[in-house]
């Protein structure tokens, strides 16, 4: 089956630094990826939608030019989180669309804490 | 804008008993699909099934099922023979046909007790 691979798992990062989340489809070209947000215990909160070739649509009141979102390939897709703050910490995670009418394929998700 | 609503925080079930777990949504679009998926300790994001609106025959997969009443906006899954496995955070999500975006529940906790 589908198979989307996002590292890294987790990672520390100082305050002021950037942090990027790369995220790989593994058996199929992904024409659409989205970037998720959750907080502990609660939903995934859609960031942004990406499709390849093409700039990300960002979700209202998401930064773009915090979470920058680059989809260069049809099996890569990177979440940067730039100047990153203790406020940015949290879990996210990918997931990826191969065309319409397939299903949406989860990465393991990145926990990031800004220290 | 689609909104979900999973008004069970939290559940809890005998295991081999079933459950039921509820979601009502409200959309506009007439073409769209449910999903449920299942998110356990990892936090991996596991599909567990899938409707599309256009279709009147609940989904079934093994011992999953889900209880799709178009009219009201109600999609429940109904997991039979509860197994320990099945612990796990249970989001459902509406998504528009074309649009693709998935717009998450706010989660039930299932607990099995053994």
């Amino acid at each position: 089956g589908a198979v989307v691979s996002q590292h890294p798992s987790w990672v520390i990062c100082k305050s002021g630094t950037s942090v990027k989340i790369e995220c790989r489809s593994l058996d199929f070209q992904a024409t659409t990826m989205f970037w998720y947000r959750q907080f502990p215990k609660q939903s995934l909160m859609l960031m942004a939608t990406s499709n390849e070739g093409s700039k990300a649509t960002y979700e209202q009141g998401v930064e773009k030019d915090k979470f920058l979102i680059n989809h260069a390939s049809l099996t890569l897709s990177t979440l940067t989180v730039t100047s990153a703050h203790p406020e940015d910490s949290s879990f996210y995670i990918c997931s990826a669309r191969a065309a319409a009418n397939y299903g949406y394929t989860f990465g393991s998700g990145t926990r990031l804490t800004v220290v | 804008a689609q909104t979900v609503t999973q008004s069970q925080p939290e559940m809890s079930v005998q295991e081999a008993e079933t459950v039921t777990l509820s979601c009502t949504y409200d959309t506009s679009e007439s073409d769209y699909y449910l999903f449920w998926y299942k998110q356990p300790p990892s936090r991996q994001m596991i599909l567990v099934i899938r409707q599309e609106a256009y279709k009147q025959q609940n989904a079934t997969e093994n011992r999953f099922s889900v209880n799709f009443q178009k009219a009201a906006k109600s999609f429940s899954l109904k997991i039979s023979d509860s197994q320990l496995g099945d612990a796990a955070m249970y989001f459902c999500a509406p998504g528009r046909i074309g649009n693709e975006k998935l717009t998450f529940g706010t989660g039930t906790r299932l607990t099995i007790i053994p």
